[in-house]
């Protein structure tokens, strides 16, 4: 089983619309995950912590399950500028940061 | 704001070559990072430090190896640059401890192309 696994998409959405991400990690003693954005040809920014109680920044807001090892982030009233490929993150076993491969996102007009 | 700064932005070598790419942070972190991404299989990491003289394998260190001599610059050297290298190499740090798993800040990238 990969370490953090995502679906690739594309997703294509319209303007307005709200859009899921999920995403399975192996490791069961994760205790630090993120979401990132990465626009084409550029550098994967940090877009939001995940935290166990779930939380919200503005139109996005992110899930954890440990149960499940399952993280989601939900984008809602998206625009054309949330078009990028967005990765998960889980903490690694060494203490390092396991990324997912990411899952692009195109918000049409 | 944490500044993360790699040398180059693009770079062209031939097979064989001795390559250096530096990655500076001014952030004092104390963890700092090597990536490759390649289309198809995401980020995968090379060699990680979290001290000085400090470093550790990540996925795929074979052909690689790092230096830190200094808390705020981590120096990736390909010993005999190979085609296979061709990549985006992306820098990054982290405060805290390495255990804390603390969010990462990448530096803009290099693209390699070895040829």
């Amino acid at each position: 089983r990969k370490e953090v696994e995502q679906d690739p998409g594309p997703f294509n959405v319209p303007e307005g619309a709200t859009v899921a991400f999920n995403c399975t990690y192996s490791n069961s003693a994760s205790q630090s995950f993120f979401w990132y954005r990465q626009d084409c040809r550029k550098e994967p920014k940090l877009l939001m912590s995940v935290y166990s109680s779930g939380n919200e920044d503005g139109r996005f807001t992110a899930q954890l399950n440990r149960a499940s090892q399952y993280i989601s982030l939900l984008i809602r009233d998206s625009k054309l500028s949330d078009s990028a490929t967005y990765l998960c993150v889980a903490g690694g076993s060494q203490g390092n940061l396991i990324f997912g491969k990411g899952t692009k996102l195109s918000v049409k007009p | 704001d944490v500044k993360v700064t790699q040398s180059s932005r693009y770079l062209v070598k031939r097979t064989g070559e001795k390559v250096f790419l530096e990655c500076v942070q001014d952030m004092d972190h104390e963890n700092m990072f090597w990536y490759r991404q390649d289309p198809g299989l995401g980020l995968r990491l090379i060699y990680f430090s979290y001290d000085v003289k400090m470093k550790e394998k990540g996925d795929i260190p074979e052909g690689y190896s790092v230096s830190r001599e200094k808390k705020e610059r981590f120096s990736l050297i390909l010993e005999s640059a190979s085609t296979n290298q061709t990549s985006m190499y992306l820098c990054a740090s982290s405060g805290l401890g390495i255990l804390n798993n603390s969010p990462l800040h990448f530096g803009n990238g290099t693209r390699l192309t070895v040829t």
